[in-house]
C-alpha cells in the first residue's frame, strides 16, 4: 500500500537556522508529492508540490526535490523565522486517489 | 472569499446525539473530501465525492453517512456519537480535470468533542 513516513518532532531551531525536514515515501506506480503546512489553529495549507521524479517544488523559501531512487521528498529551507512555526505534513497521491499524509512534523522556531 | 467553508468550528455534544458538519466551496471544484485529524495529528482520508458521486469510502464506522447534494457540498452526517469520534474534521476540494496532480484545498476544520 501507500505510505509516508517523516522525522518525529518536535524539531526545535533558532531563527535563521537551515531546516530539513526527512520524508519518504512507499508507493506504487509515480504518485504526486506535496508540502503541506499547518499554522496554529488552523487548517491545511498547500506549501509546495512536485509532480515527476526530479522536479523542485519551492515557495516561501522552502524547497523539496522528488527523488525517486531515494524515494524521498525532503522540506530544506535556509534561514527559518519564527512564524514559521507550525506543524508540516508530507503527503503523496497516487493517480486519483486522495492524499495520504505522513505523521506531521511540529517545526519550533526560538527567537 | 472563503475558498472551503466548514460549519461549525467547534461542536461539543453528548455521546449518542446526531449531528452534521457541512462544508461548501466556490471554487468550482468537481470533487471532494472529508478528512480525520486525531489527537496526534495524524490525518486520514474518510470519502471522497466526484460529481455527487462516492468515489473514495475508507474503513470509516458505519454511522458516519457523506451527503453530496451538489458538487459544491459535502456534509458529514454523525449518527450516535462516540467518543473516539472526537477529532478535528477536515473538509477539502480538487479539480479532477482529467490530471492526477491536482491540488486539495482544504477547509478550517471543524473540532468535534465528544463528552
Amino acid at each position: 500500500g501507500n505510505s509516508v513516513t517523516q522525522m518525529e518532532g518536535p524539531v526545535t531551531l533558532s531563527e535563521e537556522a537551515f531546516l530539513t525536514i526527512n520524508c519518504t515515501y512507499t508507493a506504487t506506480g509515480y504518485p504526486s508529492l506535496f508540502w503541506y503546512v499547518q499554522y496554529p489553529g488552523e487548517g491545511l495549507q498547500l506549501l509546495l508540490k512536485a509532480t515527476k521524479a526530479d522536479d523542485k517544488g519551492s515557495n516561501k523559501g522552502f524547497e523539496a526535490t522528488y527523488r525517486k531512487e531515494t524515494t524521498s521528498f525532503h522540506l530544506e529551507k535556509g534561514s527559518v523565522q519564527v512564524s514559521d512555526s507550525a506543524v508540516y505534513f508530507c503527503a503523496l497521491k497516487p493517480g486519483r486517489r486522495a492524499l495520504t499524509f505522513g505523521s506531521g512534523t511540529r517545526l519550533q522556531v526560538q527567537p | 472569499d472563503t475558498a472551503v467553508s466548514q460549519t461549525p468550528k467547534y461542536l461539543v455534544t453528548q455521546m449518542g446525539n446526531d449531528k452534521s458538519i457541512k462544508c461548501e466551496q466556490n471554487l468550482g471544484h468537481d470533487t471532494m473530501y472529508w478528512y480525520k485529524q486525531d489527537s496526534k495529528k495524524f490525518l486520514k482520508i474518510m470519502f471522497s465525492y466526484n460529481n455527487k458521486e462516492l468515489i473514495i469510502n475508507e474503513t470509516v464506522p458505519n454511522h458516519f453517512s457523506p451527503k453530496s447534494p451538489d458538487k459544491a457540498h459535502l456534509n458529514l452526517h454523525i449518527n450516535s456519537l462516540e467518543l473516539g469520534d472526537s477529532a478535528v474534521y477536515f473538509c477539502a476540494s480538487s479539480s479532477s480535470g482529467g490530471a492526477f496532480t491536482d491540488t486539495q484545498y482544504f477547509g478550517p476544520g471543524t473540532r468535534l468533542t465528544v463528552l
